[in-house]
């Protein structure tokens, strides 16, 4: 079964700086689907960024990057000029190739931005 | 937009109690889920759906059971609750290119 861990349960950055979120998988398939979810307090959980496995150039959406390492099985993210709306619980979701297969999703990060 | 409607955002049962978690979503998407938050453990599945009347277990489906008689609505169903239930619940429908999930504002419940 395929299985998403998130290595920092909390993260700390100052406003205006930049922070990296980690994340790795274990999966033995080769066309998937990885994303990063957003969820702000008591705030329904929302889609940061997506990234198709089979595309080797990184995502982007603004001030969200990936940097997505298939060999190796990582999917970071990466938050430029952070802002004190970014505080929220980030998770990691992987989902197989087949629009029937479900998502799993890493345990999170919670990320406080100081100002 | 997307939305994806959660009746309530905060219950209170007690211990043996049925308890009923409604999610309504206006995109037509024929897949939804279920899913527990628990902090440490993120979003654990519980059930999804992939049609009317079809119903599929998660990884975690006991204690729990699911309706889905139309295809805006998926139910979530806990026949006599316990306080291992206690959680954050979060109904989600499928859509998009990437098939990614949009998720309702969950449903805080706490069992006595």
């Amino acid at each position: 079964a395929q299985t998403v861990t998130q290595s920092q349960p909390e993260m700390s950055v100052q406003e205006a700086e930049t922070v990296t979120l980690s994340c790795t998988y274990d999966t033995s398939e080769s066309d998937y689907y990885l994303f990063w979810y957003k969820q702000p307090p008591s705030r329904q959980m929302i889609l940061v960024i997506r990234q198709e496995a089979y595309k080797q150039q990184n995502a982007t959406e603004n001030r969200f990057s990936v940097n997505f390492q298939k060999a190796a099985k990582s999917f970071s993210l990466k938050i430029s000029d952070s802002q004190l709306g970014d505080a929220a619980m980030y998770f990691c979701a992987y989902r197989s190739a087949g629009y029937n297969n479900d998502m799993r999703f890493g345990a999170g990060t919670r990320l406080t931005v100081k100002p | 937009d997307v939305k994806v409607t959660q009746s309530s955002r905060y219950l209170v049962k007690r211990t043996g109690e049925k308890v009923f978690l409604e999610c309504v979503q206006d995109m037509d998407h024929e897949n939804m889920f279920w899913y527990r938050q628990d902090p440490g453990l993120g979003l654990r599945l519980i059930y999804f759906s992939y049609d009317v009347k079809m119903k599929e277990k998660g990884d975690i489906p006991e204690g729990y059971s699911v309706s889905r008689e139309k295809k805006e609505r998926f139910s979530l169903i806990l026949e006599s609750a316990s306080t291992n239930q206690t959680s954050m619940y979060l109904c989600a429908s499928k859509g998009g290119r990437a098939g990614e999930l949009f998720f309702g504002e969950g449903s805080r419940l706490t069992v006595l």
